[in-house]
């Protein structure tokens, strides 16, 4: 089965750039989301089709396939912002895959 | 607005069965398909089943195959996960999701409903 693969955690200060990876073979080939979720919350779609904002994200929150690994970057990062974040493909298999996730801690 | 609110979660013994049941508000329930997620408590989301718009394709992960059955009734908009043979591992919350495409599935959930425990335990 497909596999998506992320760091445990990543940190980062206020106001700086950070970008969050996210590996599986051929990953360019897929369609990638991101889900932020915050402690006690449902998911929030965040990023959808590798690069689109829903309606609502706010446009520090960007995203790119390319290879084996998709990113979603967050630039002028907010204490806010601290969560939890998921990539999510749609394997040929016809099964919907989520990578293990990353939290984002805001020093 | 979209809401999706799900019931039936609880405490189930292991081997016992459990439904769960989402409803929808806010759009039109047949025109999407929807899908189960779980995520055991602190841990990852889990993706376990999907059906179509019209309830005529189903997908399962291998996790569940064969032991969750997902349906529809999209006169009362409602989804519903009939659960059977469940096990400790199976203790998670529980969300139904929409998928954002119109009539075909993509790889993106664009609604997530509240999310709701179950625990499996003797």
């Amino acid at each position: 089965s497909y596999e998506l693969t992320q760091p445990p955690s990543v940190s980062v200060s206020p106001g700086q750039t950070v970008s969050i990876p996210c590996s599986g073979d051929k990953l360019v080939d897929k369609y990638v989301a991101w889900y932020s979720q915050k402690p006690g919350q449902s998911p929030v779609l965040i990023i959808y089709e590798d690069t689109k904002r829903p309606t609502g994200i706010p446009a520090r929150f960007s995203g790119s396939n390319s290879g084996n690994t998709a990113t979603l970057t967050i630039t002028g990062t907010q204490a806010v912002d601290e969560a939890d974040f998921f990539c999510q493909t749609w394997d040929s298999s016809n099964e919907w895959v989520f990578g293990g996730g990353t939290k984002l801690t805001v020093l | 607005q979209v809401q999706l609110v799900e019931s039936g979660g609880g405490v189930v013994q292991p081997g016992g069965s459990l439904r769960l049941s989402c409803e929808a508000s806010g759009l039109q329930f047949n025109k999407f398909g929807f899908h189960w997620v779980r995520q055991a408590p602190g841990k990852g989301l889990e993706w376990l089943t999907y059906i179509r718009h019209d309830g005529g394709r189903k997908d399962y992960a291998a996790s569940v195959q064969g032991r969750f059955t997902v349906s529809r009734d999209n006169a009362k908009n409602i989804l519903l996960l009939e659960m059977s043979s469940l096990r400790p591992e199976d203790t998670a919350f529980y969300y139904c999701a929409k998928d954002y495409g119109l009539v075909a599935a993509t790889p993106a959930f664009d609604y997530w409903g509240q999310g709701m425990l179950v625990t499996v335990s003797s």
